[in-house]
């Protein structure tokens, strides 16, 4: 059981570029979020979905993309790189309303 | 929308005092109230958390109280040792709503030997 994966674990993109953070959970979990964590600003949700085909975005969308294909997997696109975007990102999953929310390991991100 | 405000934004405390970390929220449709502990280059991991019917929660030296009234809870740490040192944050949910959890900005906790 591995919980809540994600890939890269660290990136260097330049300006501009396109890339994609991968996230997948084992534990049948119905929700998935994405959320960038910055010095001294916490842990801002960036979008999230409450079960495959539906997601919403979160209090810092803009920039990026996700879709909710399958229960399993939660991927977040970058489709224009900005050094703003500069950041670690973790995924994280819950099994429902009031359940525990599990992270990943992070992904360092840095644009230049 | 829900907004977090945690304080202090960093606490320096010797061994053996008490730590106390607060926060309050905008949001009176919140009930469900985490706080996750992330230790250095680690994930963020549930430490505990409270429901907007209970006023107090207790698991060994960690408590959390929750003033619904005033929309403010609090995270007490006693007996303080090192390895609590450590970023705290605080967050809050609507249940009732689409499981958007809202994190404060974190709290740096030193413990000094």
């Amino acid at each position: 059981n591995a919980g809540v994966t994600q890939t890269p674990k660290f990136q260097v993109l330049k300006t501009g570029q396109s890339m994609t953070l991968q996230c997948a959970q084992d534990m049948n979990h119905e929700y998935m979020s994405w959320y960038r964590q910055d010095p001294g600003m916490g842990l801002r949700l960036i979008h999230y979905s409450v079960g495959a085909g539906i997601t919403d975005q979160g209090e810092v969308p803009n920039g990026y993309n996700v879709s909710r294909s399958t229960t399993e997997d939660f991927p977040l696109r970058l489709l224009s790189a900005a050094p703003s975007q500069t950041s670690v990102y973790f995924c994280a999953s819950n099994s429902g309303a009031g359940g525990e929310l599990f992270f990943g390991e992070g992904s360092r991100l840095t644009v230049l | 929308g829900e907004n977090v405000e945690q304080h202090p934004s960093t606490l320096s405390v010797q061994e053996g005092d008490s730590a106390v970390i607060k926060c309050t929220y905008s949001d009176s449709a919140s009930n469900y109230f985490p706080w996750y502990k992330q230790e250095l280059g680690k994930r963020p991991q549930l430490i505990i958390d409270i429901r907007s019917n209970v006023g107090e929660k207790k698991d060994q030296r960690i408590a959390v109280t929750l003033n619904k009234t005033a929309k403010h809870f609090s995270l007490h740490i006693t007996e303080t040792q090192p390895e609590d040192s450590a970023v705290y944050f605080c967050a809050a949910r609507d249940d009732g709503g689409y499981n958007k959890l809202i994190f404060g900005a974190g709290t740096r906790l030193a413990v000094h030997p």
